[in-house]
């Protein structure tokens, strides 16, 4: 099992463009979650995605979309990069209420 | 939202025992305590949760207080690899949307001595 992965594992854009970040489980979790980690701090929840079909707004959505694309898959859109959204995003799945698995990260940066 | 409060940082010498300390005055009944752990450029990590009563596994064990407001992570025998930052997280029990979310603070950042 490859578990959580995402891609790309890096990424440079320019502020006003656009990108999507992809994720994908192979654990047959319900719950999916998009998190951003800012230098020297812990992890804030941009979005979640409890069970398959539905999405939530987490602590720091604005400036983000996502789309939960069936059980595996739970995609992060950036709609027009801002300076603000340099961050490293992760990517965790769980079962329903259970403990978070994460993925490796993608470490944005917007100049 | 129940808050934890942990030491910014500790140190260990390798192969011995460390206590990692969590306060959640605050905490409700309803509350599981949860450890996580971040290794260097790596994603977070599950270590250990638990709700009233100590529990252990292969990677820790957790004490809980018995009133709850405080609780330990014990690695009984640290190794270079344990060094991390350790996030003690509260997690509601119940089945609303606070559930699904772990609201991760700063850490403990542990430093392993060889």
């Amino acid at each position: 099992n490859a578990g959580v992965t995402q891609t790309p594992k890096f990424q440079v854009l320019k502020t006003g463009q656009s990108m999507t970040l992809q994720c994908a489980q192979d654990m047959n979790h319900n719950s999916m979650y998009w998190y951003r980690q800012d230098p020297g701090m812990g992890l804030r929840l941009i979005y979640y995605s409890a069970s398959e079909g539905t999405t939530d707004k987490g602590e720091v959505p604005n400036g983000y979309n996502v789309s939960r694309l069936n059980k595996r898959e739970f995609s992060l859109r950036l709609e027009s990069a801002a300076p603000s959204q340099t961050s490293v995003y992760f990517c965790a799945s769980s079962l329903l209420r259970e403990w978070q698995f994460f993925g490796p990260g993608t470490r944005l940066t917007v100049l | 939202d129940a808050k934890t409060t942990q030491p910014n940082s500790m140190e260990s010498n390798e192969e011995e025992p460390v206590h990692l300390p969590c306060n959640h005055s605050t905490i409700s009944g309803t509350d599981y305590i949860h450890w996580y752990r971040q290794l260097p450029s790596q994603g977070p990590e599950y270590v250990i949760h638990g709700l009233t009563s100590n529990v252990n596994n292969r990677m820790a064990s957790l004490a809980i207080a018995e009133d709850r407001k405080s609780s330990t992570l014990i690695l009984h025998r640290a190794t270079l690899r344990d060094a991390a930052v350790y996030y003690c997280i509260l997690r509601a029990r119940n089945s609303g949307a606070g559930s699904y979310q772990l609201t991760f603070g700063k850490g403990t950042k542990l430093s392993v001595i060889p």
